[in-house]
């Protein structure tokens, strides 16, 4: 099976730097996905590592260790509009037929103050 | 492009009661989802279908039935609902090889009475 966690909320002011971490549990993990949704909305898409190591998508960046299952989501120079839920996401298969579904974290709900 | 939709938006249900959520997307995505969402537990995988005329379980089947007769669209059914369905749900669709990057439709929020 699979398991994930991260904190159940976080707090921060505009222009700072918050880091939401996720731990997992998972048999054949292929990688780790970030989705952000704000309330009332879906769930988008934020990045995607397979590898160890940092992707930087413009003030989003998301690290990876697989030798510690371990992951994390850095939000720079914060603003008003980035107060949503944030999901970590394991990437793992099922070995009778090959698919990779999602499973999903239980959501890190970040508040933006001003 | 609309990506993914979904209808109906909203729906009230008494126990016992089907109905069919419909979701379509016009991305050309070959895999498509259904998730249901609750508070404080994420998202979790009702079914899913790699193809036209393929469907298999997820997480929480029980309950649920799917068909996808046509590439652009994926429905799931509820057959005699329950008060435990009461949920919001959530399909989605990806590419094969990008899996991790899945395309949310807005979600049905559906009460069941």
């Amino acid at each position: 099976g699979q398991s994930l966690e991260q904190p159940s909320e976080v707090t921060a002011v505009e222009g700072a730097i918050v880091q939401i971490n996720c731990t997992y549990q998972t048999s054949g993990f292929y990688g780790l996905s970030w989705y952000q949704q704000h309330d009332g909305g879906a769930p988008t898409f934020l990045s995607y590592n397979a590898l160890d190591g940092l992707e930087e998508t413009g003030r989003f960046s998301s690290f990876l260790s697989r030798s510690d299952s371990y992951g994390y989501l850095l939000l720079q120079e914060l603003q008003m509009k980035d107060s949503a839920s944030y999901f970590c996401a394991v990437r793992g298969g099922e070995t009778n037929t090959g698919f990779q579904k999602l499973v999903f974290g239980t959501g890190t709900r970040l508040l933006v103050s001003p | 492009n609309a990506g993914v939709t979904q209808t109906p938006k909203f729906r009230v249900l008494k126990t016992g009661q089907s109905m069919t959520l419909l979701c379509a997307q016009d991305m050309n995505h070959e895999y498509m989802y259904w998730y249901r969402q609750d508070p404080g537990m994420g998202l979790r995988l009702i079914h899913y279908s790699v193809g036209e005329g393929t469907t298999a379980k997820g997480e929480v089947p029980d309950g649920y039935n799917v068909s996808r007769l046509k590439k652009q669209n994926f429905l799931l059914g509820l057959e005699s609902a329950a008060p435990s369905q009461t949920s919001v749900y959530f399909c989605a669709s990806s590419y094969p090889d990008r899996a991790y990057e899945q395309y949310f439709g807005p979600g049905t929020r559906l009460t069941v009475t």
